[in-house]
């Protein structure tokens, strides 16, 4: 079955646009986690569905990030007016959870590089 | 909340040799420990996990051991290879039903030298 996809792979914006990322997650998994990864760096956590709910968004850096997963699936990650800093790899990871049967194994996607102009 | 670091930042070693990675973390409430590899360009992979409930775990020529006192764990690869080389990250959470939201450490760059 296939894993987790992600689109765009690369995007360029110039300072002040908005982007919408896409992840699709494998199918069936409840959890789905959005991570941004700066050049360099480990992957840090943005925010959190189980299922359509967004249990945590704590990692949010500023009100200009906004994600959704309105059906419990595929999810986008919204920036608006996006800024230098926003540049990084954003990475998205489904997992099915014990409680449904599964681990709680994360399987990423090949993550989204956003490069700002 | 929760802070990993992770060291050294980069470890040359020669095929054939082992390698090792150690990370603390500084929330005691953390119980769930996993390690991904990240090749360049590409997604990161699960290789090995561990709950706190073990001190150690093995899978082939991977390991990992956890001192739940000391707030540390690492990660061991033995006979190591060129294919081993890649960016590997250790990551610390509290284990949920659904799923772990995880603090990663900065990654260590591992190069294996044929």
């Amino acid at each position: 079955g296939a894993g987790v996809s992600q689109s765009p792979r690369y995007k360029v914006a110039k300072r002040g646009q908005d982007v919408a990322l896409r992840c699709d997650p494998i199918s069936g998994h409840v959890s789905l986690f959005w991570y941004q990864q700066a050049l360099g760096q480990g992957p840090e956590f943005l925010t959190y569905f189980q299922n359509e709910a967004q249990l945590d968004k704590s990692g949010l850096p500023s009100d200009r990030f906004f994600a959704e997963r309105p059906e419990g699936s595929v999810s986008t990650l919204k920036i608006q007016r996006t800024q230098q800093e926003d540049s990084a790899v954003y990475l998205c990871a489904s997992s099915l959870g014990r409680l449904a049967g599964g681990t709680n194994e994360q399987y990423f996607g090949p993550g989204t590089r956003l490069t700002v102009t | 909340g929760e802070n990993v670091e992770q060291h050294p930042s980069t470890l040359s070693v020669q095929e054939g040799d082992s390698a090792v990675i150690k990370c603390t973390y500084s929330d005691s409430a953390s119980n769930y420990f996993p390690w991904y590899k990240q090749e360049l360009g590409k997604r990161p992979q699960l290789i090995i996990d561990i709950r706190s409930n073990v001190g150690e775990k093995k899978d082939q020529r991977i390991a990992v051991t956890l001192n739940k006192t000391a707030k540390h764990f690492s990660l061991h690869i033995t006979e190591t290879q060129p294919e081993d080389s890649a960016v590997y990250f250790c990551a610390a959470t509290i284990y949920m039903e659904y799923g772990n939201k995880l603090v990663f450490g900065a990654g260590t760059i591992l190069r294996v030298k044929s």
